[in-house]
């Protein structure tokens, strides 16, 4: 069965500090991974997405994540953290081996942003 | 192009009322969820419709009955609620195919409490 592990329930870093969210997760056959992000009070956007080729993946607002098949990471970071960046942040897989119909779910990693 | 929304937005409930939460999509998506969201839990799924005319039950489905009403439009009904079922409720939807990733679109959520 797939599962998807997110290190730290929350992250603080200061305005203009490098942002780096942690995802493992664990598939018998390749995945389709996802980040999301929710704002207070808000549903869940999708930010960026891997799922064949490039591993080094480009999303909204600057973010990216790379997919590291070696180490069933797919960590999320962004350059420079700004104030509007304060959020909470799913990592997710496609269960593939239900014919992608199910997606999981990490707990979320809450992230501060300090001015 | 709404997207999907849901209604009602908040909603307080007594042990043993029933509700029906509704979600409808304008997206001409095949496949619905609904997700419950919990502190430090991230979202779990209750059930899913695949495509119109059929549903499955997720990770949490015991408390709860769904209706795939049509294409647009995906219902979730608790039919005695108790205090457990104190949540935010998430419908979602996405276009999936075989061997296609499944990117999922949310609705703004329903926060309901369960006295």
């Amino acid at each position: 069965a797939q599962s998807v592990t997110q290190l730290g329930s929350h992250v603080s870093v200061s305005e203009g500090a490098l942002v780096l969210l942690r995802c493992n997760y664990s598939s018998s056959v390749p995945p389709y991974l996802f980040w999301y992000v929710q704002y207070p009070n808000q549903g869940l956007q999708l930010l960026l997405k891997y799922t064949t080729g490039a591993t080094l993946v480009k999303g909204i607002n600057g973010f990216e994540a790379e997919f590291k098949k070696s180490e069933t990471s797919f960590h999320l970071t962004k350059p420079s953290a700004h104030m509007s960046d304060a959020a909470e942040y799913f990592c997710a897989v496609s269960d593939r081996e239900t014919g992608g119909f199910k997606t999981i779910f990490g707990a979320g990693t809450r992230l501060f942003v300090k001015a | 192009n709404a997207g999907v929304t849901q209604t009602p937005k908040f909603q307080v409930l007594k042990t043993g009322q029933s509700m029906t939460l509704q979600c409808a999509q304008d997206m001409n998506h095949n496949s619905m969820y609904w997700y419950r969201q919990d502190p430090g839990m991230g979202l779990r799924l209750i059930y899913y419709s695949a495509s119109e005319g059929t549903t499955d039950k997720g990770e949490v489905p015991n408390g709860y009955n769904v209706s795939r009403l049509n294409k647009r439009e995906f219902s979730l009904r608790l039919e005695s609620a108790a205090p457990s079922q104190t949540s935010v409720y998430f419908c979602a939807s996405s276009e999936v195919q075989r061997a296609r990733f499944n990117e999922q679109f949310f609705g703004p959520g329903t926060r309901l409490t369960v006295l």
